[in-house]
């Protein structure tokens, strides 16, 4: 069985520049999670997909960031414009209903 | 509000040592607790939980980890050091039930097993 998926793995790209995130759940997982570690901190929670629903956004930092899981499979989160504190790993993970969540491998974005 | 406390950004253990890394939780209601751990250029990976029942719970790779109300801690343990054990390692929390999903973690203990 496939993990979570995540593209790219690396992006480095300028203030003001646009970048798309993807991620590719475990088949059959409805919940769906995008969480953020910025440099030697905590992972921090951005927001929960239950299939194409929002089912918790607080996370999620200002409205540079748009997340979407239309019809509730894979999931993107454009940052638009990137701002240099933007800068860190994008984590997205999955779970089944009320079990752990796995992880991908994250995108590490570096904004310059 | 949730949170988790590593009070240990670096753990170095002997090889063949037993280790512990240490987490404590806040939250509000009973807890769900994780431990994940990250090795170099891959992702978060799952190592145990504690949901209900036995407060020791047994994950991957012989590590374990006790589950104490009273002090509200999840310490990771493992009895013997292994050098593939160096890693990062994250300790996270939620709440129980629907709804609560999100998970808070704490800032990460970087585990160095010296051969």
């Amino acid at each position: 069985e496939a993990g979570v998926t995540q593209f790219p793995s690396h992006s480095v790209i300028e203030k003001g520049q646009t970048v798309t995130l993807r991620c590719d759940p475990i088949s059959g997982h409805d919940n769906l999670y995008w969480y953020r570690r910025v440099m030697g901190k905590e992972i921090k929670f951005l927001l929960h997909f239950v299939k194409e629903s929002k089912q918790d956004e607080s996370g999620m930092p200002n409205n540079r960031f748009l997340a979407e899981r239309t019809g509730g499979t894979y999931s993107t989160l454009k940052v638009q414009p990137a701002e240099l504190e933007d800068s860190g790993v994008y984590f997205c993970a999955s779970s089944q209903e009320s079990t752990e969540a796995f992880f991908g491998q994250g995108t590490r974005l570096t904004v310059v | 509000a949730q949170s988790v406390a590593q009070p240990e950004d670096q753990v170095n253990v002997a090889e063949g040592n037993p280790l512990t890394v240490k987490c404590t939780y806040s939250v509000s209601g009973n807890p769900y607790l994780f431990w994940y751990v990250q090795y170099p250029n891959r992702g978060l990976q799952f190592l145990l939980k504690y949901i209900t029942g036995d407060n020791l719970v047994k994950g991957s790779y012989g590590f374990e980890a006790e589950f104490n109300k009273s002090q509200t801690s999840f310490h990771l343990k493992k009895p013997s050091a292994l050098v593939s054990d160096s890693a990062l390692y994250f300790c996270a929390v939620r709440a129980f039930g629907f709804g609560n999903e999100k998970l808070t973690f704490g800032t990460g203990t970087r585990l160095t097993i010296i051969p």
